[in-house]
């Protein structure tokens, strides 16, 4: 089966860093995409990973190991801002979606 | 550079009575387009997703439907909401590639009375 497996909620501290991580079982891969979405709001895409490895985007850095199934999603500097659901979804082997349920980040001052 | 409108935002609507959610793209042609709906506190549920005009996919067997009438144009509909219709919708689109991440309109809060 297709399995996706993320933490429902992790609490960091402003200024800090947090590392939110992914596990997935999925029907073939064509990629692993996280989403940011605040509460009320769509979701608005962060990084795509599809080689092992990290990349980098400012604040935000996204890594992949395909052997483990394993992703995370670190954010650095942590702003109030940053207070937010992310999402992680798998590109199958169809090049469709499968959607983790998310992780709701608390950022406290 | 592409853009996507989908409205209304919020909508209430009595059990019974039908829906209709629109969603346009812009600055693009063919797009792959996607209807998801989000309970609250959960993951998103794909309900629909199109290839082409007139081609709908559906996902999950339910009191909805879609459809395309044209290439940029996207619509969710239902004859007569159930309570469990709430949520909230998001239409999308696939930018061009086959890896291509989704971009989502601002979604439509739907609360059935």
């Amino acid at each position: 089966g297709q399995n996706i497996d993320q933490p429902t909620e992790m609490t960091a501290t402003e200024g800090a860093i947090v590392q939110i991580n992914c596990t997935y079982q999925t029907s073939g891969f064509n990629g692993l995409f996280w989403y940011q979405q605040h509460a009320g709001e769509a979701p608005t895409f962060l990084s795509y990973n599809v080689l092992d490895g990290l990349e980098e985007k400012g604040r935000f850095s996204s890594f992949l190991s395909r052997s483990k199934g394993y992703s995370y999603l670190l954010l650095k500097e942590l702003q109030m801002k940053d207070s937010a659901s992310y999402l992680c979804a798998i590109m199958d082997s169809n090049y469709q979606l499968i959607w983790g349920a998310g992780t709701k980040l608390i950022i406290k001052p | 550079s592409q853009t996507i409108h989908q409205w209304p935002a919020t909508l209430v609507q009595p059990v019974g009575s039908p829906l209709s959610l629109e969603c346009t793209v812009e600055g693009t042609s063919n797009p792959n387009l996607y209807w998801y709906r989000q309970a609250a506190g959960r993951g998103l549920q794909l309900l629909f997703y199109s290839v082409g005009i007139g081609q709908i996919s559906s996902e999950v067997p339910q009191n909805l439907s879609a459809s395309r009438p044209q290439d940029r144009q996207f619509i969710l509909s239902s004859k007569k909401l159930l309570l469990s219709d709430s949520g909230f919708y998001l239409c999308a689109f696939a930018g061009t590639g086959d890896h291509s991440p989704l971009h989502f309109g601002n979604g439509t809060r739907l609360t059935v009375t």
